[in-house]
């Protein structure tokens, strides 16, 4: 299977709380997992990434935990502010194959 | 000032129609992409090049045709055998050595509509 879920559709946070946006996947080829941020009218950019032989990988207030056996990633925003408002996707990639997840909208209201 | 452009921004398409978005790039990317959004779904692939004259199909090729003439520039074709075109179109490129594994830089989109 080729699908990645990902979960919740939208997400509503106060300011300086934390956001967890949720994915998983069901083919083990991939090895490679990106997060991309898109912001409204414009293209996606790329976020964070992680590789399936570590568990966690933190850049700055964002952090990707990772569980290989369980097939499953998320990203977490901690200390969240208005200017993270954004939609943001995961995607699961291999050699050739390159999926992306529906995308959850993130709030972050002052 | 080095990304990638696209053009129009806004486009529209009459029924029966063939059009074309623009994509060029300056980042000396060899690989370059073309993916399709729509409301409340991800990106899907339409099709991708590695490197000059060669291109593969993605998820969804059919109805779209895409060149490589030159590095730069990777132009998509909707042709009428696409039955629902209205969509966000984006482009991307990345360096080129590692294949999809790598990171990608997107356009600002072009926006299809039907007429």
């Amino acid at each position: 299977q080729q699908q990645v879920k990902q979960s919740p559709q939208s997400l509503i946070v106060q300011k300086g709380g934390i956001s967890i946006i949720n994915c998983a996947y069901e083919n083990t080829a991939f090895d490679y997992f990106p997060w991309y941020q898109q912001f409204p009218g414009k293209g996606p950019a790329l976020l964070i990434a992680i590789r399936p032989d570590v568990s966690e990988k933190k850049e700055g207030r964002f952090t990707i935990s990772f569980n290989k056996s369980a097939k499953q990633f998320s990203l977490h925003i901690m200390d969240s502010q208005p200017g993270d408002s954004a939609t943001y996707f995961c995607a699961a990639v291999n050699t050739d194959k390159l999926i992306f997840g529906t995308g959850t909208r993130l709030q972050v209201f002052p | 000032d080095g990304g990638i452009t696209q053009s129009p921004k806004y486009l529209f398409r009459k029924e029966g129609q063939n059009v074309t978005l623009s994509c060029e790039q300056n980042l000396n990317h060899d690989a370059m992409y073309w993916y399709r959004q729509d409301p409340g779904q991800g990106l899907r692939l339409i099709y991708y090049s590695q490197i000059v004259n060669d291109f593969q199909k993605g998820d969804i090729a059919e109805g779209y045709s895409v060149s490589r003439e030159k590095k730069e520039s990777f132009p998509l074709t909707v042709t009428s055998a696409q039955k629902n075109p209205t969509a966000f179109y984006l482009c991307a490129s990345s360096i080129g050595s590692s294949g999809l594994q790598e990171t990608q830089y997107f356009g600002p989109g072009t926006r299809l509509l039907v007429l």
